[in-house]
């Protein structure tokens, strides 16, 4: 069994650009989550994903977007980076939420 | 407005002795609710859960209580071992329709350490 594998582990960009982040989800599970974890904080909500739809947002802009895949893989999309978009963004898949969520190791975004 | 509250930042207990973590939250509609450890580098790792209908869950060396009226829980860690020195979150979902209920709310977190 495969667990939540994230790409890329580390990212520098420039105030302004788009960066694209990747996740697979683990085997059996329907449901991505994303979540961002600024330093110092807690992980928050960004938004969820279920058989390809979004069903669940935080209060994030919608400029924070993403993709779920026929296989249940993910993207998340941000556009017009900003320096406060520098955090740990944690991508997390489930089958059912009494059945435990499983998290990826992160991408580290850093917007200089 | 911080739904979950860890209020202590770190702790430290020596090897052997048991770990308590609190947890406090503010919304009642919050029925289930986890702890994940989390070392660095490393995304989190599911711990021990339980649901809004037990007051106590156990899995090996870890209890969780749930005090509803309180909005309080608690993690016992017995015995403490330095390979559990981590930062560990409270986190809690439930109380949205559909999707949002897979939401989890997280907590700011508590480094444990615990010492040879």
């Amino acid at each position: 069994e495969t667990g939540v594998t994230q790409s890329p582990t580390h990212l520098i960009k420039t105030r302004g650009q788009q960066v694209t982040l990747r996740c697979s989800s683990q085997s059996g599970h329907n449901t991505v989550s994303w979540y961002q974890q600024a330093l110092g904080q807690g992980p928050q909500f960004i938004f969820q994903y279920y058989r390809e739809e979004e069903n669940g947002r935080g209060n994030f802009p919608p400029r924070f977007s993403g993709l779920q895949f026929p296989n249940y893989s993910s993207e998340l999309n941000v556009n017009a980076l900003e320096l406060d978009d520098s955090a740990l963004y944690l991508c997390a898949s489930s089958f059912d939420r009494f059945y435990g969520y499983t998290f990826g190791s992160g991408t580290r975004l850093t917007v200089v | 407005d911080q739904q979950v509250k860890q209020n202590s930042p770190s702790l430290s207990v020596q090897e052997g002795r048991i770990s308590i973590l609190n947890c406090d939250y503010t919304n009642s509609m919050f029925d289930y609710f986890l702890w994940y450890k989390k070392y660095p580098a490393e995304g989190p790792t599911f711990l021990i859960s339980i649901s809004s209908i037990k007051d106590k869950n156990e899995d090996g060396r870890f209890t969780v209580f749930l005090n509803k009226s309180a909005k309080h829980l608690s993690l016992h860690i017995v015995p403490s071992q330095p390979g559990d020195s981590a930062v560990y979150f409270c986190a809690a979902s439930g109380g949205n329709s559909g999707g949002s209920n897979y939401k989890l709310t997280f907590g700011k977190g508590t480094l444990l350490t615990v010492n040879p």
